[in-house]
């Protein structure tokens, strides 16, 4: 079965620091899709980015980045220079593919904070 | 804002009783998802549906049923409640059925069971 550990619950940071969000997964497929989404106060859940399991490149997107391990089954999100706006519950995601259809396995979240 | 509407934002209802939570996809979606998050269950796979017909199953009661109508909106239907059932509702929706196709979620229905 599909697994995805987040080990830390919550992060606390003051603004302007680097964070951090670990996330590992298990799975036994060899082609797989890993996502971040972000939930905010309010309650929906953003979408913020999705990478194929060939695709080991890192990727930044402004203050954000992705580090993806295979070798290590690891997919960790950095926000550089964090802000208030960045407090929120992150949730790391593995995508399945049951008999062609699609589904998510989540993680737990990591709540951020971030103070001033 | 992903696009994806679902009604009714909030919900209180009492144990035993039914409800019905609507979704409508983004235009052009053809899947949607259905998930539940709660406290101690955390983020579930429900079910997802691809033009009007089930594609995958999760951990979905059998007190709990959905279906994708032909202009694709979908409805969650949620029976014989109980206290355990109070969570806060997603839907999602896809262009297309595979996992090489984002999830995108609308804002949730909480469901309070009383």
């Amino acid at each position: 079965a599909q697994k995805v550990t987040q080990a830390q619950t919550e992060i606390s940071v003051v603004e302007k620091e680097d964070v951090t969000l670990d996330c590992v997964y298990e799975t036994r497929d060899t082609t797989y899709y890993l996502f971040w989404y972000k939930q905010p106060p309010s309650g929906e859940l953003v979408f913020l980015i999705r990478r194929n399991s060939f695709d080991e490149q890192n990727e930044i997107s402004g203050r954000y980045s992705w580090n993806f391990q295979k070798s290590t089954s690891s997919f960790n999100f950095t926000i550089t220079a964090s802000q208030v706006v960045d407090s929120a519950v992150y949730f790391c995601a593995l995508s399945e593919a049951p008999g062609g259809g699609n589904k998510l396995t989540f993680g737990t979240g990591t709540q951020l904070k971030v103070e001033l | 804002d992903s696009g994806v509407t679902q009604t009714p934002k909030h919900l209180i209802t009492a144990t035993g009783q039914r409800v019905t939570l609507r979704c409508s996809p983004r235009s052009g979606d053809l899947s949607v998802y259905w998930y539940q998050q709660s406290l101690d269950q955390g983020l579930q796979f429900l079910i997802q549906y691809y033009n009007g017909e089930e594609r995958a199953k999760g951990n979905i009661l059998e007190r709990f049923s959905a279906q994708q109508f032909p202009d694709l909106h979908s409805e969650l239907n949620l029976s014989s409640l109980e206290l355990g059932d109070s969570a806060l509702y997603f839907c999602a929706s896809s262009e297309g059925l595979a996992d090489t196709y984002e999830q995108y979620f609308g804002p949730g229905t909480r469901l309070t069971v009383t």
